[in-house]
């Protein structure tokens, strides 16, 4: 089974430049997650889906972020304008979804940010 | 409400043992222990849910106590393969929410 596909891996930009990571989850994962991870941190939620809607975007910085799951399958999430302190590993995960709700959430290998 | 972990560190030679704590100061319904090697992506361990048992494979087991908002994991006689840091995730209820990670704790194997 593939896991959760990520790109690209790795993204360096100049501050107030926008960016744009792509999230494949695994197949028949209703739930998608999007994390940001700064260095010695652990993964902060920044937006979850539940097929193609939000469950949850409390933490996403709106300003500057946004994200869309279209077809509730492949997720983008876009940044723009940059900062310096968006720098960090951004994490998309999948899981199940539906019922039971504690299921295993299985994370992409990340796309590592340098905002320059 | 992020969950305290600690130790922050640890140090270990091959076929010691050692004892990660997850604490919250809210009710707990699951928690979830991820380890993440330097540069890869978190890797499930296990979930344990409120009322439940305790859960383990090979020599890595963990408890969840409910009186106390904690869950520990338990890594029995160190391998050098489980250097990496480990995460633990909370939900505090059963809705479906994403998990809340710890800062994590790191784990350092020796031969």
């Amino acid at each position: 089974e593939a896991g959760v596909a990520q790109s690209p891996r790795y993204k360096i930009i100049e501050k107030r430049q926008s960016v744009a990571f792509w999230c494949n989850p695994i197949s028949g994962h209703a739930t998608l997650y999007w994390y940001q991870q700064i260095l010695g941190q652990g993964p902060k939620l920044l937006i979850q889906f539940q097929n193609n809607g939000v469950v949850d975007d409390s933490q996403l910085p709106k300003d500057r972020f946004s994200a869309e799951r279209l077809k509730g399958v492949d997720s983008t999430l876009k940044i723009q304008p940059a900062k310096l302190e968006d720098s960090a590993v951004y994490l998309c995960a999948s899981s199940l979804g539906g019922v039971p709700h504690h299921q295993t959430q299985y994370f992409g290998p990340g796309t590592r940010l340098l905002v320059l | 409400q992020q969950p305290v972990q600690s130790p922050q560190a640890v140090i270990l030679r091959e076929g010691e043992d050692a004892v990660i704590n997850c604490s919250s100061s809210k009710a707990l319904y699951s928690v979830h222990w991820y380890r993440q090697k330097h540069g890869e992506a978190p890797v499930f361990l296990m979930i344990l849910l409120k009322g439940g048992e305790q859960k383990g494979h090979d020599k890595i087991s963990a408890s969840f106590n409910e009186k106390k908002q904690q869950s520990s994991l338990y890594l029995t006689a160190s391998q050098l393969s489980y250097s990496g840091t480990y995460f633990c995730g909370t939900e505090t209820t059963q809705a479906g929410t994403a998990l809340i990670f710890g800062k994590g704790t790191t784990l350092s194997v020796s031969s």
